[in-house]
């Protein structure tokens, strides 16, 4: 069965790296999102991407944040110099269409240092 | 934004009922219930669409009322499975979702 996956599953950083969390959609889904939920507390959307630009993005998702699609397979999130508040899951997910099931990878523990 | 979910935490012994309830400030288009188990990620159970409607999934409902901005997840004669952490998650015209508060569901024996 097809799943969404997510590389790495833990990545420890010092505060102001810069991180690159990956994730594979499913092959034939159009719609993605970036999640992040801190340990313990409600899981926030960040952003939506659809047809390679961003179509959303909450008041989390601020400059340091950025997300491509560098190739058909690969979506990733960036985030430019990581701050101690960072540390979170970060999950993906994607969906075939714009309204219906979203599936979600199994997430990126972010801890930053 | 963000959908309201209650109650907060609630713990039953297995066969009992429970209601998770979603309300939201905006006008919602679709309401989608998750669980979460600890540690993983969140896992589809059902998405209800505007117009009242209610669904099933085995011994879990579900009914969504856009008038009122509300929806509500029925789990009868619960099972030791379903515990976990329920949300809701509403999506609005554009393309973006936001889960609710969260419930957690303790089943003990």
């Amino acid at each position: 069965e097809p799943e969404v996956t997510q590389t790495p599953s833990h990545q420890v950083t010092q505060m102001g790296q810069e991180v690159i969390l990956r994730c594979v959609p499913i092959s034939n889904h159009l719609y993605f999102y970036w999640y992040r939920q801190i340990l313990g507390q409600k899981v926030e959307f960040l952003v939506s991407f659809y047809n390679n630009e961003i179509s959303e993005k909450s008041e989390i998702f601020d400059d340091q944040f950025s997300v491509e699609r560098p190739d058909g397979s690969n979506f990733t999130l960036k985030i430019r110099s990581t701050k101690l508040e960072d540390s979170a899951m970060y999950f993906c997910a994607s969906r075939t269409q714009g309204a219906g099931e979203q599936f979600f990878g199994p997430g990126t523990r972010l801890t930053v240092l | 934004q963000q959908p309201v979910q209650s109650p907060q935490a609630v713990i039953l012994r297995e066969g009992e009922d429970a209601v998770i309830n979603c309300s939201s400030s905006k006008a919602l288009y679709s309401v989608h219930w998750y669980r979460q188990k600890h540690g993983e990620a969140p896992v589809f159970l059902m998405i209800l669409l505007k117009g009242g409607e209610q669904k099933g999934h085995d011994k879990i409902s579900a009914s969504f009322n856009e008038k009122k901005q509300q929806s509500s997840l029925y789990l009868t004669a619960s099972q030791l499975s379903y515990s976990g952490t329920y949300f809701c998650g509403t999506e609005g015209t554009g393309n973006q979702f936001y889960f609710g508060t969260g419930t957690s569901l303790t089943v003990i024996p």
